[in-house]
């Protein structure tokens, strides 16, 4: 079964830190991945997409993917109490879109 | 663009009735999926319609049905609810092909008494 791990956490970092959140995937053929955050009671927002190996950065959001270990994370830099929220990963697995249970991340001020 | 629609936002029902959500997708997008979020199994995938024509199915009892119309609308129908339905209902578009990135609408929250 084509799966989606992540460390439900919660991981709490304070105000103005880096938050590092991990994802690993288990279909090799897996090209496409997502990062979408959660707030609690809504539903998830696309923070950022990534399809090559390396690094994409976008404002203080930092993917990074290394398909040879089929490894998919997500560094915060500076972050917010805003930034508290449930980070779910995902990656394209055939024709379906697999999630993980997702990360909490805790921001304190 | 607007964003994805859904109606309605809140529902509840009792045991053994049956229910129906519905789904707008984002203007020009063809694919709809449905997945269903509870707070122990996640994001679950429950199926994927493209053109009018149900492309990819999850791991869901028969009771889990939908359809797509010529609009893109879609809509998912849940018979004989069971306790264990209570969940967030959540619609996702994307534009084209099943690798696209997906755009989630706000959610049904159904709640099964």
């Amino acid at each position: 079964q084509k799966e989606v791990e992540q460390n439900s956490g919660p991981l709490s970092v304070p105000e103005g830190a880096i938050a590092s959140l991990n994802c690993t995937y288990s279909d090799r053929g897996s090209q496409s991945f997502f990062w979408y955050r959660q707030y609690s009671g809504k539903s998830p927002e696309l923070i950022m997409s990534i399809y090559s190996n390396g690094d994409k950065e976008d404002g203080r959001f930092t993917a990074q993917l290394n398909k040879a270990s089929q490894y998919v994370s997500l560094l915060i830099r500076d972050s917010q109490p805003s930034d508290s929220a449930t980070y779910l990963c995902a990656a394209w697995a055939g024709t379906a879109l697999i999630f993980g249970k997702g990360t909490t991340l805790s921001v304190s001020s | 663009k607007a964003g994805v629609t859904q109606t309605p936002r809140y529902l509840i029902k009792t045991r053994g009735q049956q229910v129906t959500l519905s789904c707008s997708p984002i203007s020009g997008h063809r694919s709809v999926s449905w997945y269903q979020q509870t707070p122990g199994q996640g994001l679950q995938f429950l199926f994927e319609y493209f053109s009018e024509t149900q492309r990819n199915k999850g791991n869901f009892p028969g009771r889990f049905s939908g359809r797509q119309f010529s609009n893109s609308r879609s809509e998912m129908n849940v018979s004989t609810l069971e306790l264990g339905d209570s969940a967030l209902y959540l619609c996702a578009s994307t534009e084209a092909t099943s690798t696209d990135t997906q755009y989630f609408g706000p959610g049904t929250r159904l709640t099964v008494l």
